[in-house]
């Protein structure tokens, strides 16, 4: 049984430009979040997908933002890249939207912005 | 949101008991307390979670005070693979599923 995947595992973008990382859920699992994990600190929640809508939104500019697919998996775009955008950005998945359902995570992609 | 007040760092002896305490003195009756723990850049691991009562796994234990102001996770018989940072994360109930995540406690496991 495959958990959580991610990719790519790491990137280079520079100032201004555009990317998309993707995610694909742990079997079972309909329910996928995203998380932005800046060095030296705690993850910080992006938003979560459910039903192939955003249905929860942390404190985030409209310059992040995602899909999801009717197989589950989901993507996260982030336009006109900033150097403070370099992270790892962590996808973790969890079976039931807005449950009590723990919540497995990916490996993540590391991101870095020159 | 329910926060948590964990330390910055701990030592722990190979094959000793790791306990690692955190607070939520503002924890509501619904929310679950969760530990996780993301060892060197990897994607954080889920090792385990209560509401109330005491519970084991195959990892760790963890122990809710009866207040529920604070809970510690304990690893039985540390080992090298157990430096990582550890979380204790308390879930906000009436945002969903988001987990809000500290700074956390970083562990390092000594030979």
């Amino acid at each position: 049984d495959a958990g959580v995947t991610q990719s790519p595992t790491h990137l280079i973008k520079t100032r201004g430009q555009q990317v998309t990382l993707r995610c694909s859920p742990k079997s079972g699992h309909d329910t996928v979040s995203w998380y932005q994990q800046a060095l030296g600190q705690g993850p910080q929640f992006i938003f979560q997908y459910y039903e192939e809508e955003e249905r929860q939104r942390g404190n985030f500019p409209d310059r992040f933002s995602g899909h999801q697919f009717p197989n589950y998996s989901s993507e996260l775009n982030v336009n006109a890249l900033l150097l403070g955008d370099s992270a790892l950005y962590l996808c973790a998945s969890s079976p039931g939207q807005g449950g009590r359902e723990t919540q497995y995570f990916g490996p993540g992609t590391r991101l870095l912005v020159l | 949101d329910a926060k948590t007040t964990q330390p910055p760092s701990m030592d722990c002896a190979e094959g000793r008991a790791a306990n690692l305490p955190c607070n939520h003195s503002t924890i509501s009756g619904n929310e679950y307390v969760y530990w996780y723990r993301q060892i060197h850049s990897q994607g954080p691991q889920y090792i385990i979670h209560g509401l109330k009562n005491n519970e084991t796994n195959e990892m760790a234990s963890l122990i809710i005070t009866e207040d529920r102001k604070s809970s510690t996770l304990i690893l039985p018989h540390a080992t090298l693979r157990d430096t990582a940072v550890y979380y204790c994360i308390v879930r906000v109930s009436n945002t969903g599923n988001q987990f809000y995540f500290g700074t956390g406690t970083s562990l390092t496991v000594i030979p």
